[in-house]
């Protein structure tokens, strides 16, 4: 199976930065088959990326996706206080599907 | 708008079978598929499985021998049920939509069910 690594583990900053979380696969995801999402406590996980670089419905410009291959990237342009919360990665395009163990953004 | 809600049994004893079911509202079972995750306290994400409408299904093989998936298109419905459960299936479960039958991502979550084995 694919084994995604997130880093850093842990990033913070404060609102108005830019953030850049990193996701790298043990091999490589074919055709760009890897999403991002948002998870706040409480709440339902959300996507944010498809497709490594787009974004889905409703996702703010701030947030945008790079990468193909084996590294995938994340950035928040300008982190804002609703920002603030857990992202993690999943391939979909192997099965199984498997996802990153996380990237907490926190309050600098 | 499309909604995901979860429910189920909260508190199994060792070697209990875990039954979870995840229901539609707004929406129908075609045309996606439909997926359950767990993550365990402090760890990762970890891809159970996914179904579609037509009863087709992908296990995990890591729980294959263990793991039951059902639909129930009258009531859109999906449901999981995971036999012999032991502590390390101490959990929150998800359940998820696929964008669209050959779209891969999920684009729907539910909030999650927590589950916990203990004696």
């Amino acid at each position: 199976e694919i084994v995604l690594t997130q880093s850093p583990g842990t990033l913070s900053l404060s609102p108005g930065e830019r953030a850049t979380l990193s996701c790298r696969a043990s091999q490589s995801v074919g055709s760009s088959f890897l999403a991002w999402y948002q998870h706040k406590p409480g709440q339902a996980p959300r996507l944010l990326i498809f497709g490594a670089s787009s974004r889905a419905t409703g996702i703010p410009d701030r947030f945008s996706g790079s990468g193909s291959g084996t590294d995938f990237t994340l950035t928040i342009s300008r982190l804002e206080p609703e920002d603030f919360a857990v992202y993690f990665c999943q391939q979909y395009g192997n099965s199984p599907r498997t996802f990153g163990r996380g990237t907490k953004v926190e309050v600098k | 708008q499309v909604q995901l809600q979860q429910w189920g049994a909260g508190l199994l004893k060792p070697s209990e079978t875990l039954s979870l079911t995840c229901a539609v509202f707004g929406g129908s079972l075609g045309g996606h598929h439909w997926t359950w995750i767990r993550q365990p306290p402090g760890k990762g994400l970890e891809w159970i499985g996914e179904v579609n409408h037509s009863g087709d299904i992908t296990y995990n093989p890591s729980l294959k021998s263990r793991v039951t998936f059902s639909v129930d298109t009258s009531k859109t419905q999906v449901s999981l049920e995971l036999s012999s459960v032991t502590a390390a299936d101490t959990a929150v479960y998800y359940c998820a939509r696929t964008s669209g039958y050959y779209r891969m991502y999920l684009d729907l979550w539910g909030h999650g069910t927590l589950v916990t084995v203990s004696p």
